[in-house]
């Protein structure tokens, strides 16, 4: 069974940084590419970060380029996102997603897990 | 970017019914569009992808249609596990975007 489980949310002030991790299992992690999305509470969904499954191409919303770093360890099953100079438009709830099915197609979600930044 | 419009935002349906979901693209998109469900509290579940492909386990009274800028979700006949959020979201191009969502209420 594909599972996605992420972790790493929680408050954080203005300007502060967080790290959100995402545990994979049930697949071969290393032939998938893996996609962060977030939503805003009561919003729809916004697409953050993208990267290949090497982990050699990566693209990211221009809302969180140069703010925002994806990152994945194939050894371990793991993605990341590593979260700098967060703001309060950075509140969400951020999901993990695999592409699957198609291409750029989000076959498998995790449960999220909610960044709140206030001060 | 490529812009992504649903219509409508919210529909009111009795069990049984059967509801149309549009969404169009600001650019043409071939058939790179996929369709989302989401409950409240809940992750997206992906029911259709490349618009017209059913995901494995997706029940088949969902169905889509459409390529280039115009596409639709149609569910043949409610159940009330159906009442929920539907999201369109096109694969074409970098970045990935999505509609805003429409929100399918029971009437």
């Amino acid at each position: 069974e594909v599972q996605l489980v992420e972790s790493g949310g929680g408050l954080v002030q203005p300007g502060g940084s967080l790290r959100l991790s995402c545990a994979a299992s049930g697949f071969t992690f290393s032939s998938y590419e893996m996609n962060w999305v977030r939503q805003a509470p009561g919003k729809g969904l916004e697409w953050v970060s993208y990267i290949s499954s090497s982990g050699s191409t990566i693209y990211y919303a221009d809302s969180v380029k140069g703010r925002f770093t994806i990152s994945r360890d194939n050894a371990k099953n793991s993605l990341y996102l590593q979260m700098n100079s967060l703001r309060a438009e950075d509140t969400a709830v951020y999901y993990c997603a695999r592409e699957g099915g198609s291409e750029s197609t989000l076959d498998y979600w995790g449960q999220g897990t909610l960044v709140t930044v206030s001060s | 970017d490529i812009q992504m419009t649903q219509s409508p935002s919210s529909v009111s349906a009795s069990v049984g019914d059967r509801v149309t979901i549009t969404c169009r693209a600001s650019q043409g998109i071939s058939s790179w569009l996929a369709w989302y469900q989401q409950k409240p509290g809940k992750a997206p579940k992906l029911l259709i992808y490349a618009a017209s492909s059913l995901q494995s386990g997706v029940p088949s009274r969902f169905s889509g249609s459409g390529s280039g800028t115009d596409f639709t979700l149609t569910i043949s006949s409610l159940q009330p596990e159906d009442f929920a959020t539907y999201y369109c979201q096109q694969a074409n191009s970098f970045p990935l975007t999505f509609g805003q969502g429409t929100r399918l209420e029971i009437k």
